[in-house]
């Protein structure tokens, strides 16, 4: 069985500044896809950010960027530039590549605050 | 492009009573999902429907939990009768079937059973 493990349950970080959020997961498949979703109090979950598990280059979305290490089964996000608006609950999640359920399996999350 | 809609919002019931949440997911979106997001945890997924069929259910506690999906597109999940563990928010989820990965998700309803 899958697992995905986040192990910060709580960070914050100053406007503008830079932040890494970490999650790692196990698994002994080896088709499959990661992905950082973005829960603010509105309770929405939004895509952040997904990787491929065949690419061997981290995904990057304009200031979120990945650290993917597949050996290490680690899969980081980085902030850049962190904005008031990146405030949320963010979680890792993992997908096996299958021809049937494509459930996610989700971390327990880490509250992410951006201080002004 | 309209989102997914789930209703209602907030959701107050006793224990033993029943219950029922209503998704319609983007137009065109061939598979739905219902999350259960316990206060503090991640979603864990409850069933998942490909079209009207069901995909997976493996994680739906089966005698109190129910689930359909009219016609493929807008679905009901019901728990009859409730139980206090059953207190979280429900979250309904749409993509399409291109194997992309990106799952669109709902604003959720959140249940409290006392």
């Amino acid at each position: 069985a899958q697992t995905v493990t986040q192990s910060q349950p709580e960070m914050s970080v100053q406007e503008a500044e830079t932040v890494t959020l970490s999650c790692t997961y196990d698994t002994s498949e080896n088709n499959y896809y990661l992905f950082w979703y973005k829960q603010p109090p509105s309770r929405q979950m939004i895509l952040v950010i997904r990787q491929e598990a065949y690419k061997q280059q981290n995904a990057t979305e304009n200031r979120f960027s990945v650290n993917f290490q597949k050996a290490a089964k680690s899969f980081s996000l980085k902030i850049s530039d962190s904005q008031l608006g990146d405030t949320a609950m963010y979680f890792c999640a993992f997908m096996k590549q299958q021809w049937s359920s494509d459930k996610l399996i989700f971390g327990t999350g880490t509250r992410l605050q951006v201080f002004p | 492009e309209a989102g997914v809609a789930q209703s209602p919002r907030y959701k107050i019931i006793e224990k033993r009573q029943s219950v029922a949440f209503w998704c319609n997911p983007i137009s065109g979106h061939a598979t739905l999902y219902w999350y259960q997001q316990i206060l503090g945890q991640g979603p864990k997924l409850l069933i998942q429907f490909q079209n009207n069929g069901v995909v997976d259910d493996s994680q739906l506690p089966k005698d109190r939990f129910s689930a359909e999906r009219l016609k493929g597109v807008d679905s009901t999940l019901k728990i009859q009768p409730a139980k206090l563990e059953d207190s979280a928010v429900y979250l309904c989820a749409s993509s399409l079937r291109d194997w992309q990965g990106e799952q669109y998700f709902g604003p959720g309803t959140r249940l409290t059973v006392t």
